[in-house]
């Protein structure tokens, strides 16, 4: 099946540095990809719909200039978190649909601001 | 509004049990139900994606069923491993949508 790559798979950073997540679809083409934010014991949580070529749509409470999206190509898609702090500490995961409507996940970034 | 609830929270069983999930959902119009396996510190991976128009999917030993009348699914597992520790999340999707709502996943742990 299709493959969605993501890296890093986990970062540690320090409060107000930024941290940058790259989402790549392996051996498809995605016009469009999407970022979850996952905390412990808790469901996925869509914050984010990143469109190739144009700006990213995002859900209602999600700040985004905090987090800025690039869906720079069809294969790729960053995630960069600004300034980013103890309460963004989470488990980062995205989402590409294949050409047969199959939605496929990464693996997921750790991320852990102290 | 559109949701869905999955049960149990979490299960516990012995290896080589077979155990059922549930999954119940208000999202309408419906596409589309998944149900995923999700390990811990992993994104989730596709076991079944069921239609409207399907009762049963099959695989391997993960067989979900689906009543779109009563918007209802379930998950069975069948001889369970201890693999098989994870989380479960039923995901389904709206008619016309590309965006899905996912189940808060149910917590399965196989003991020796």
């Amino acid at each position: 099946g299709a493959v969605v790559s993501q890296h890093p798979s986990w970062v540690i950073c320090k409060s107000g540095t930024s941290v940058k997540i790259e989402c790549r679809s392996l051996d498809f083409q995605a016009t469009t990809m999407f970022w979850y934010r996952q905390f412990p014991k808790q469901s996925l949580m869509l914050m984010a719909t990143s469109n190739e070529g144009s700006k990213a749509t995002y859900e209602q409470g999600v700040e985004k200039d905090k987090f800025l999206i690039n869906h720079a190509s069809l294969t790729l898609s960053t995630l960069t978190v600004t300034s980013a702090h103890p309460e963004d500490s989470s488990f980062y995961i995205c989402s590409a649909w294949d050409p047969y409507n199959e939605q496929f996940f990464g693996p997921g970034t750790r991320l852990t601001v102290l | 509004k559109n949701q869905v609830e999955q049960s149990p929270q979490s299960l516990i069983i012995l290896e080589g049990k077979n155990c059922t999930l549930q999954c119940n959902y208000t999202v309408s119009p419906f596409s589309n139900l998944r149900w995923y396996k999700q390990d811990t510190g992993r994104g989730p991976v596709s076991l079944t994606i069921m239609t409207f128009s399907e009762n049963t999917k099959s695989n391997g030993r993960y067989t979900a069923t689906l009543d779109a009348d009563t918007k209802q699914s379930s998950l069975h597992i069948t001889a369970s491993q201890l693999s098989d520790s994870a989380s479960y999340i039923c995901v389904v999707t709206r008619g016309g949508s590309y965006i899905p709502t996912f189940g808060r996943g149910t917590s399965l742990i196989v003991h020796p």
